[in-house]
Formats: C-alpha cells, sequence, structure tokens
C-alpha cells in the first residue's frame, strides 16, 4: 500500500518568506509526528499529533513554526519569517496508535534551503 | 536535543563481514528503536527492544539491551553492499517521545 508521502520533495525559499510542508500519513495511521534532520544528524523531535490535536508540541524550536492536522489526516508545517538556520531535511512519519510499541512509518522528507 | 550516542561514527568494513554498532543513551527508557536511512528509501524501522528484554533477533539483525549500562548495540551478520547505510538509535520516553542519536556510517567495500 501507499506509504507517508511528502510534497514538495525540495523547496528553496528567501531568508523571511513563508513556507509550508505538506504531509500525507498512511491511511487509518492516528498518529503523526514532525521531525527535522539536519546535515550528519539524527532526527530532532518537533510536534505529534493524535488525531487532529498535537499531543506534543515541545519540540517546535519557536513560535515561528506551527503545525495543524485538521482532519486528523493531512498535515501542514508551516515556517513563517524563514531563517537560515531552518535550513534542514523535515520529515513526517506516522504510526497506528502512538503509543508504546508502534513502529513509526517516515516519509522520504522536504529538504527545505533558506537562501 | 540528542539523548542517544551511536559509535563509532563510521565504520568501514568488507562485504560477508560482521559489522557492531553500539548506542548509549541518559535517561530510562519504555523502549530503544533501530532505525537504517539511506538516500535510495530514507528512514527504515529495523528492530525495536522493548526495556525489559534483553536481545532481539530479526533475519541477520541481532540487538542487545543493557539497561542497567544503558547502552544498546546492533550486530548485523554476513553484510552486504546493500546494508550500507547511517543506522540511528532511538529511544523511547515515557512520553512516548522518540529520541535519536546522531548515527553511525556504515560502508560495506565489495
Amino acid at each position: 500500500g501507499a506509504g507517508v508521502s511528502q510534497t514538495p520533495s525540495n523547496k528553496v525559499t528567501e531568508k523571511g518568506k513563508y513556507v509550508e510542508l505538506r504531509c500525507d500519513p498512511i491511511s487509518g495511521h492516528t498518529a503523526l509526528y514532525w521531525y527535522r534532520q539536519s546535515l550528519g544528524q539524527g532526527p530532532e523531535f518537533l510536534i505529534y499529533f493524535q488525531g487532529t490535536g498535537a499531543a506534543d508540541d515541545s519540540g517546535l524550536p519557536n513560535d515561528r513554526f506551527f503545525a495543524v492536522r485538521p482532519e486528523g489526516s493531512v498535515s501542514t508545517l508551516k515556517i513563517q519569517r524563514t531563517e537560515r538556520g531552518d535550513s534542514a531535511v523535515y520529515l513526517c512519519a506516522s504510526s497506528v496508535s502512538g503509543f508504546g510499541l508502534d513502529t513509526q512509518y517516515f516519509g522520504p522528507g522536504t529538504r527545505l534551503t533558506v537562501l | 536535543s540528542q539523548q542517544g550516542e551511536e559509535d563509532p561514527q563510521a565504520l568501514s568494513i568488507q562485504e560477508g563481514e560482521n559489522a557492531t554498532m553500539n548506542c548509549s543513551y541518559k535517561t530510562s527508557i519504555n523502549n530503544l528503536q533501530w532505525y537504517r536511512q539511506n538516500s535510495g528509501r530514507g528512514l527504515v524501522h529495523l528492530i525495536l527492544i522493548r526495556s525489559n528484554e534483553r536481545e532481539k533477533h530479526s533475519g541477520r539483525l541481532r540487538v542487545t539491551l543493557d539497561t542497567s549500562k544503558k547502552s544498546s548495540s546492533l550486530l548485523i551478520t554476513a553484510s552486504r553492499a546493500a546494508d550500507t547505510a547511517s543506522y540511528f538509535c532511538a529511544t523511547m520516553d515515557s512520553n512516548y517521545q522518540l529520541i535519536w542519536g546522531a548515527g553511525t556510517k556504515l560502508i560495506i567495500k565489495p
């Protein structure tokens, strides 16, 4: 079946612009996660949704970052007033329930470059 | 912040040899997971070991967990060129959040 998909695969923007990154999770998966990965590092947790609500947004670095999942399926990560330090690969993952022994399935990521 | 630290940072071995990677972490965990990442397939879940388990096998993979030392190891036996990738350990805490290490870059030479 279809896995997690993310669009766009690459996004180049200028400092100060607004960007939206989209994630389509596996159908039926309740939990959805956003991570950020810089070169040579492991993923860094940003936010976790259970259904439509953000169960844990403690990883969002500041108030320029915001994410929504209005219908409990597709999610959008929104970054305002982008900075060069926001450049990274943004990964989305989904899992069946989000608890305990769930396996997270990852999308291919969106590579964001802020010039 | 990153909890796990993988060791070594990079490992290069001949095809057919075994590869061992280690992971240390700092806080108590619910479970520990290993993932592989390469450019072709992105991040893929390999194996999960619960905090009350000591060893787990999956095909050519063997994972051990020592909670007293807060460490885990991943052994890949009879390595293949297709095993070339970065390997990450990730610990799940009581909030069900996965916290990741920086990874081990494994290169299998033909």
